[in-house]
C-alpha cells in the first residue's frame, strides 16, 4: 500500500514570496490533515479536511495560509506571503477513521530567508 | 483543551540499556494517548496507542507504555535499546478521535 506522498521535500524562499505544498493521501482515506512542525516543537494541526470539506481550521493563520482539497483527494497548502517564522516542516497525514488511524507523509521542509 | 508535557528534551542511553520516556497529559476525561517516533527527515510513525482497556499497551519495535490515570501519565518503555532507536519521540493526546495535541518531543541518543 502506497503511503502519504508530499512534494516538494525541501523548499527555500525569501520572505514575502509565495509557496505551495502538495499532498496525496493514502487511497480511500477521507480525512486529511496538515500540520506545522517548528524546530524543537511537536506538530501543530493547521487544518483538517473530511473529504473536500473543512472540519477544523481554527489554528490556520488565514491572513496568509490557505488550503484546499479538490475532489476530496489531493490537497494543496499555500503560504502567501511567507514570513521568517513560517520556517518549519509541513506534515500531511491522512486517515480512514480519525486521528487514531492517521498516517503521516515525510513532510516538506520550508526555509524562509 | 487537552495538553501534553514531555519533561525530558534529550535523553542519552547506552545500547542494551533500558529506556523510559516520560509523558504527562492534562485532560478532564479519558484521553486517547499515542506515542510516535520520528527519524531525521522522516514523517511520524505510530508506535502504540491507548483508548481503553488494559492500561499496559504493547507497540511495535519492542516498545510498551503504561497509562496511569492517577498520575496523568503515559510513559514509554523499552527493556533493551538498539542503536536504531535513536530518534525523536512524541507523545500525543486526543480529546476524542479528533483534535490531537503533541508534546514537544524527547530526542533519544544511543551510545555504543
Amino acid at each position: 500500500e502506497a503511503g502519504v506522498a508530499q512534494s516538494p521535500r525541501y523548499k527555500i524562499i525569501e520572505k514575502r514570496q509565495s509557496v505551495a505544498f502538495w499532498c496525496n493521501p493514502i487511497s480511500g482515506h477521507a480525512t486529511l490533515y496538515w500540520y506545522q512542525q517548528i524546530l524543537g516543537q511537536g506538530p501543530k494541526l493547521l487544518i483538517q479536511f473530511q473529504n473536500n470539506g473543512v472540519v477544523d481550521d481554527s489554528q490556520l493563520p488565514k491572513d496568509r495560509f490557505s488550503a484546499e482539497r479538490l475532489k476530496g483527494v489531493d490537497s494543496t497548502l499555500k503560504i502567501q506571503p511567507a514570513k521568517l517564522e513560517d520556517s518549519a516542516v509541513y506534515l500531511c497525514a491522512s486517515s480512514l477513521a480519525g486521528v487514531s488511524e492517521q498516517f503521516f507523509g515525510p513532510g516538506t521542509r520550508l526555509t524562509v530567508l | 483543551a487537552q495538553s501534553v508535557t514531555q519533561p525530558d528534551i534529550h535523553i542519552t542511553v547506552s545500547e542494551g540499556a533500558s529506556l523510559e520516556l516520560r509523558c504527562n497529559y492534562s485532560y478532564g476525561a479519558t484521553p486517547y494517548l499515542f506515542w510516535y517516533v520520528q527519524s531525521p527527515g522522516q514523517g511520524l510513525q505510530l508506535l502504540l496507542k491507548y483508548f481503553s482497556g488494559d492500561t499496559l499497551v504493547q507497540g511495535i519495535k519492542g516498545f510498551e507504555a503504561e497509562f496511569k490515570r492517577s498520575q496523568s501519565s503515559f510513559n514509554l518503555r523499552k527493556p533493551s535499546v538498539h542503536w536504531s532507536d535513536a530518534a525523536e519521540y512524541f507523545c500525543a493526546v486526543g480529546a476524542n478521535n479528533n483534535d490531537m495535541r503533541f508534546g514537544a518531543g524527547t530526542r533519544l541518543t544511543v551510545k555504543p
